[in-house]
């Protein structure tokens, strides 16, 4: 069984178009995350929730808003896509976010591009 | 705050050949410093991780990494490189205290020569 899946894993779109990323996590951990990586392999943090409560958010347009139905489902919702939107969007989990040597559990990503 | 420097986008060295693969850090508090590795095609995946104690961590793969303080390093080393160890290398930090968020390096893709 996967550990974190994420779907879909590519997703080709237009310009303005609304758009959704899924994720779940089998783990039972506590902590999901979204990360953007750009063309350059720079990976950065968008958000991350806790038991459903959002404790990072980071300066990322509000065209972008996380869902988080329950603790194992994080998903990305992206309001008119812009071409600066393509990158690979990963989503990841752990348990404690309070406990700072934790591993991130990865999902396989999210390849988007914007046309 | 937090910041990683990763020396090189793209190391290549030959099959047996030492690896090495260099990252600096920034850090205000005590870091945690963690080795991630990616295959094509995939997630992230932990190597090796420096919370206290012991400078010299090992991880998987016959991957090792040393903290100095002195030298704000965090290098990855291999004494043997194989085929499947190419891939991308991130180096992230973290804050001991406080910080919830994971900041990475930029990368580096370690290629194999036959």
């Amino acid at each position: 069984d996967t550990a974190v899946s994420q779907t879909p894993k590519y997703l080709v779109t237009q310009m303005g178009n609304d758009k959704s990323i899924k994720c779940e996590q089998n783990l039972g951990h506590d902590t999901m995350y979204w990360y953007k990586q750009d063309s350059k392999k720079f990976l950065k943090i968008m958000f991350s929730y806790n038991n459903k409560e959002l404790i990072i958010n980071e300066t990322v347009p509000n065209r972008f808003s996380p869902k988080s139905p329950d603790k194992a489902h994080l998903n990305l919702h992206i309001n008119s896509l812009e071409l600066g939107d393509s990158a690979v969007y990963f989503c990841a989990s752990s348990q404690d976010p309070g406990v700072p040597n934790e591993k991130l559990f990865f999902g396989s990503g999210t390849q988007l591009s914007v046309l | 705050a937090q910041s990683v420097t990763q020396l090189g986008s793209h190391v290549s060295v030959s099959e047996g050949a030492l690896v090495l693969l260099r990252c600096n850090y920034s850090s205000s508090v005590p870091p945690y410093l963690f080795w991630y590795v990616q295959y094509p095609n995939q997630g992230l995946q932990l190597l090796l991780k420096y919370t206290t104690g012991a400078t010299l961590v090992k991880g998987i793969n016959g991957f090792e990494a040393e903290f100095k303080k002195s030298e704000t390093s965090f290098h990855l080393t291999k004494p043997s490189a194989h085929m499947s160890d190419a891939a991308e290398y991130f180096c992230a930090v973290r804050a001991s205290q406080g910080a919830q968020k994971l900041v990475f390096g930029q990368g580096t893709r370690l290629t194999i020569n036959p």
